[in-house]
């Protein structure tokens, strides 16, 4: 059974004090992973996909990274308005391809 | 932003009455997903499609049922709603099957049962 753990749940910082989300992860067969911010109130919005160990992908202060045991979301000098719930889900290589989520970390930057 | 509606957006009904959520996309992908998120579970999925009148369970499917009769069009009944079932249900969709299948959300609808 693919199992998916983000850490920490909660996380806060200061505007401008880098960090990293965790989201480890076991599959059989890793297709994809996927990185999801989600605001109050809204869908998740998707970010970025990885699909092999060693790749990396850049948005803005964002940066994800992974390896075949888990993924990486660096939140360089990050602003208030980078708070937000970030999902992670994996899809599996064989079989359907439903993918499976985290429970996410809740981001709170402060000013 | 990928053309993804659900309506309605915010629902408040009693137990035991039928409530339907729609999903509408104007993106013609082949899949399309009904997921439900609640505090301390995350997303779990509720039933899927691969196509039109192709639908399939996801693991949280019981007391949900699920049509499609046209590729943009997704349904969710509750026959019977019960409190339990008081949660924020996202629609999403994506081309599984391809390299590029990510799965884009919905705005969500928020159902509360009395």
């Amino acid at each position: 059974e693919d199992q998916v753990t983000q850490s920490p749940e909660a996380l806060r910082l200061q505007e401008g004090e880098s960090s990293s989300l965790n989201c480890s992860y076991t599959v059989s067969g890793l297709r994809g992973l996927f990185w999801y911010r989600q605001d109050p109130g809204k869908g998740p919005e998707f970010l970025f996909t990885l699909y092999s160990a060693g790749e990396e992908k850049e948005k803005e202060r964002l940066k994800a990274t992974l390896t075949k045991k888990e993924s990486f979301l660096h939140i360089t000098a990050p602003k208030p308005e980078d708070s937000a719930t970030y999902l992670c889900a994996v899809q599996a290589e064989r079989g359907s391809y439903i993918p499976t989520f985290g429970r996410g970390t809740s981001l709170i930057v402060h000013p | 932003d990928a053309g993804i509606t659900q309506s309605p957006r915010h629902k408040v009904t009693e137990t035991g009455t039928p409530v339907t959520l729609r999903c509408h996309q104007t993106e013609n992908h082949r899949y399309m997903y009904w997921y439900r998120q609640d505090p301390g579970h995350g997303l779990r999925l509720i039933h899927y499609s691969y196509g039109v009148k192709d639908t399939d369970k996801g693991e949280v499917s019981d007391g949900y049922s699920v049509s499609r009769s046209k590729t943009e069009d997704f349904l969710l009944t509750l026959e019977s709603a019960t409190s339990s079932q008081t949660s924020v249900y996202f629609c999403a969709i994506s081309e599984a099957g391809l390299r590029e299948d990510t799965q884009y959300f919905g705005p969500g609808t928020r159902l509360t049962v009395l």
